[in-house]
């Protein structure tokens, strides 16, 4: 069974510091995304890759930035949090070449509080 | 995928009745229309998609349909049991990341 793990399930931060969600699969999966989750508005993607040291920016990429060093791992960098970035955030991945349409894979997510 | 209009936001139904939730497309380059489950406090998991190239896709209780010209896609539960109390999103793409609705609360009522 596929496994997407993100590092925390809760966490709380200051106004300003440089936060790091990480998320890993262990499916060798080439498609790795971050999307947040907010009451009445759905799931709206941040920044996606399709390969390794590849990324592209989503719907919403503001105030945030990726890293993929490593197929297996996919990292959400908030340079500087405030508190409108107060949210739950869904790591996902999917197989397939790029581009394709194929199912997603969730992690069970980070709810993080910025205060 | 642009932009995915979701309806009703939230749905209460008793035990046993059907439910619909119904997404509207406006991109119509769009073939792959997923439907996510996410109950009270886990991750999302699909639960049935369907393609372009067929109109109705059933899977026991749940079925999806696709009106390609109409660019809108329904999800149909039967004989609801209070299980299927989540929250369901539409989902549709061309080739692009998928472009989620806004979610749907469903509530069985026993």
């Amino acid at each position: 069974d596929v496994k997407v793990t993100q590092s925390s399930r809760y966490l709380v931060k200051r106004t300003g510091e440089k936060v790091f969600l990480e998320c890993v699969q262990d499916m060798d999966h080439e498609n790795m995304f971050w999307y947040r989750q907010d009451p009445g508005l759905g799931l709206r993607l941040i920044y996606f890759s399709y390969d390794v040291k590849m990324k592209e920016k989503g719907d919403i990429p503001e105030g945030y930035s990726v890293s993929r060093e490593k197929k297996e791992r996919f990292s959400l960098i908030l340079e500087s949090a405030s508190t409108n970035q107060t949210s739950m955030y869904l790591c996902a991945s999917s197989f397939g070449s790029y581009r394709a349409s194929e199912k997603l894979f969730f992690g069970s997510g980070t709810q993080l509080s910025v205060l | 995928g642009e932009n995915v209009e979701q309806h009703p936001s939230t749905l209460s139904v008793q035990e046993g009745d059907s439910a619909v939730i119904k997404c509207t497309y406006s991109d119509s380059a769009s073939n792959y229309f997923p439907w996510y489950k996410q109950e009270l406090g886990k991750r999302p998991q699909l639960i049935i998609d369907i393609r372009s190239n067929v109109g109705e896709k059933k899977d026991q209780r749940i079925a999806v349909t696709l009106n390609k010209t109409a660019k809108h896609f329904s999800l149909h539960i039967t004989e609801t049991q209070p299980e299927d109390s989540a929250v369901y999103f539409c989902a549709e793409t061309g080739n692009t990341p998928l472009v989620f609705g806004k979610g749907t609360r469903l509530s069985v009522i026993a």
